[in-house]
């Protein structure tokens, strides 16, 4: 069975500064997808970022990127210019890319942005 | 309106009582999931269904039941309710699609606290 491991259940970033959250995941699939997700809050879900297994390049959305490492099953992102408005708890999660997909949670990483 | 409603928003319920979450969405999307959120231990799995005739169990179905009543509502029940069944209820949808990369769609979460 996948699973997903997230190690920091908590950090912290001065504004403007740039953060790492960390995600490591377990499978032995070759075709599957990665996800970060924000909830503030208001405790909505908003997908971040997405990365296809089969895509070497690394996923980015505006201030948002990944460093995907699929030989280390390494899924981390990265924040930079961190902003108030992302202080949130963040999830990774795993999703197969078989029929009978799921959507499988870590444990969720608390971020703090500190003025 | 939301894409994926879930209602009621809070609920405070005794244990022993029987309790229905309502869950409808607008997206066409024939997959739909209950995930429940507790601390520390991110979302897992309750129940999900790929269509109206397809209910399958998650990774933590004990005390609870589903009905997909049509394509659109997927309601998650508890028989009993106790009080370690507080927590955090989130109503998914999703779209098999390879080209949204198997979006998902939440809901804005049902509070349930039981006393």
């Amino acid at each position: 069975a996948q699973t997903v491991t997230q190690s920091q259940p908590e950090m912290s970033v001065q504004e403007a500064e740039t953060v790492t959250l960390s995600c490591t995941y377990d499978t032995s699939e070759s075709d599957y997808y990665l996800f970060w997700y924000k909830q503030p809050p208001s405790r909505q879900m908003i997908l971040v970022i997405r990365q296809e297994a089969y895509k070497q390049q690394n996923a980015t959305e505006n201030r948002f990127s990944v460093n995907f490492q699929k030989a280390a099953k390494s899924f981390s992102l990265k924040i930079s210019d961190s902003q108030l408005g992302d202080a949130a708890m963040y999830f990774c999660a795993y999703l197969s890319g078989g029929a009978t997909n799921k959507l499988i949670f870590g444990t969720g990483t608390l971020l703090a942005v500190q003025p | 309106d939301a894409d994926v409603t879930q209602t009621p928003r809070n609920r405070i319920t005794k244990t022993g009582k029987r309790i229905m979450l309502e869950c409808s969405q607008t997206k066409g999307h024939d997959r739909m999931y209950w995930y429940r959120q507790d601390p520390g231990l991110g979302l897992r799995l309750i129940y999900y269904s790929f269509d109206v005739k397809d209910i399958n169990k998650g990774e933590i179905s004990d005390g609870y039941s589903v009905s997909r009543q049509a394509q659109a509502k997927f309601s998650l029940s508890l028989e009993s309710a106790i009080p370690n069944q507080t927590a955090l209820y989130f109503c998914a949808t999703s779209d098999p699609g390879a080209e949204t990369n198997y979006g998902y769609t939440f809901g804005s979460g049902t509070r349930l606290t039981v006393v």
